[in-house]
């Protein structure tokens, strides 16, 4: 059962527009949420994380909204940029319990093609 | 970059036979985890490390074996290879600082074909 949820496969949008990534959770313990960007060939980079307590964490063009209630989070790019043409992985982790503590859930990914 | 090395990069092996994948890191990092990369599955946590000689199963464990007897080397063993492990293998690390973000570091990856 998916404890963490990508919906959108693939995702375009033109270059200098906003990319909103999407993700959906079913787990109320889950303390962290991270996000993921992970190019052809590569491993996945850390991106940005916000905590369940916050609603929103910005860092430049990124932005990540969580809204609680609806077990929801986005991920906002502002402007959209060529290069940032890549898969971006929801991550959630849940709250420490015994050896399992800091373990990340992964999403599917979306991929997102930015067109100049 | 964190400085993680997974080898091989690329690795073909033939069924049943017995595999064996590295990841090293110079990061002094306690956690070291597997994940395995497949089409419409994202990543999936195979094994996971806590410290040396600690580790335990994660959510798709079946069909492999791992071990940590240095802080720094966490091997991935798979003891009869079958065409369902084809897969990219990804190892990363984390630290307690880390952990407070929950983020992972993950290294280059490696892709396995089992034929």
């Amino acid at each position: 059962d998916q404890q963490v949820k990508q919906n959108s496969p693939s995702l375009s949008v033109q270059e200098g527009r906003i990319s909103i990534l999407n993700c959906d959770y079913t787990n109320s313990m889950f303390d962290y949420f991270l996000w993921y960007k992970k190019y052809p060939a590569e491993g996945p980079t850390f991106l940005i994380s916000i905590s369940s307590i916050k609603d929103k964490n910005e860092d430049g063009r990124f932005t990540v909204f969580l809204n609680k209630s609806a077990k929801h989070l986005s991920l906002h790019i502002v402007p959209s940029q060529p290069g940032d043409s890549a898969v971006y992985f929801c991550a959630a982790r849940k709250m420490n319990y015994g050896g399992s503590q800091g373990n990340l859930i992964f999403g599917k990914g979306t991929k997102l093609s930015v067109k100049p | 970059d964190a400085g993680i090395t997974q080898s091989p990069r690329h690795k073909v092996t033939e069924t049943g036979t017995p595999v064996t994948l590295r990841c090293h890191q110079t990061e002094n990092h306690r956690y070291m985890y597997w994940y395995r990369q497949d089409p419409g599955h994202g990543l999936r946590l195979i094994h996971y490390s806590y410290g040396v000689k600690d580790t335990d199963k994660g959510e798709v464990s079946d069909g492999y074996s791992v071990s940590r007897s240095k802080t720094e080397d966490f091997l991935l063993t798979l003891e009869s290879a079958t065409s369902s492990q084809t897969s990219v293998y990804f190892c990363a690390i984390s630290e307690v600082r880390d952990r407070g973000k929950g983020a992972h570091f993950f290294g280059q990856g490696t892709r396995l074909t089992v034929v």
